[in-house]
């Protein structure tokens, strides 16, 4: 595709329930990203994908959140027991993969999550 | 650790004037690069325009340009020339230029474009 898509554009969702968020990267990226962007938080990082390294999963908040990456492309950004403070739209952004470069971060446009 | 302020929640501007949104930065590290994202009603963050530290002259993009002090962890963007379609939520981001390449965005700055 031209770009970064991501599904559903949005999801309502009932407190304690898991939900599913997918990315499908940009082809050729070898990096994707999550970010949460929320009211009260703004803009944040949540995790990061490299090829084949062990993602950096330093912005999760919770272990409630997982994600991964098959096949080095597609994710899928995991939310096990939502919860009314996961309301957010949820951002995925790819990028070329050079690591220590100043790379653009193409983003798709995020998926709305909210939670009653 | 690496943070950002965008010290205005909100401008406005007339069509075909100037504008001008801060940033600061505050940063330990020498090696790093400044960005900044338009995010529209449509939620896609697009590049407006990027800098990197080591460069010393200002990042240019059609309209856009950027002041960039790097004593002062001061990145500005000035817009000339506005038009309607520059209304968006624009977010000033810095990445370290180490191994680790998430951005750290600020808090963002709603520019209005009035006709």
């Amino acid at each position: 595709g031209a770009g970064v898509s991501q599904s559903p554009s949005n999801k309502v969702t009932e407190k304690g329930k898991d939900v599913e968020l997918r990315c499908d990267p940009i082809s050729g990226h070898t990096a994707l990203y999550w970010y949460r962007q929320s009211l009260g938080q703004g803009l944040e990082f949540l995790i990061y994908f490299q090829g084949n390294s062990a993602p950096d999963k330093s912005g999760l908040p919770s272990d409630r959140f997982s994600a991964e990456r098959t096949g080095g492309s597609v994710s899928t950004l995991t939310i096990q027991r939502t919860q009314q403070e996961d309301s957010a739209v949820y951002l995925c952004a790819s990028s070329l993969g050079t690591s220590g470069s100043g790379e653009t971060q193409y983003f798709g446009p995020g998926t709305r999550l909210l939670v009653l | 650790a690496q943070t950002v302020t965008q010290s205005q929640p909100e401008m406005s501007v007339q069509e075909a004037e100037t504008v001008t949104l801060s940033c600061t930065y505050d940063t330990s590290e020498s090696d790093y690069y400044l960005f900044w994202y338009k995010q529209p009603p449509s939620r896609q963050m697009i590049l407006v325009i990027r800098q990197e530290a080591y460069k010393q002259q200002n990042a240019t993009e059609n309209r856009f340009s950027v002041n960039f002090q790097k004593a002062a962890k001061s990145f500005s963007l000035k817009i000339s020339d506005s038009q309607l379609g520059d209304a968006a939520m624009y977010f000033c981001a810095y990445k370290y230029g180490g191994a680790t390449n998430k951005l750290i965005f600020g808090t963002g700055t709603l520019l209005a474009v009035q006709p």
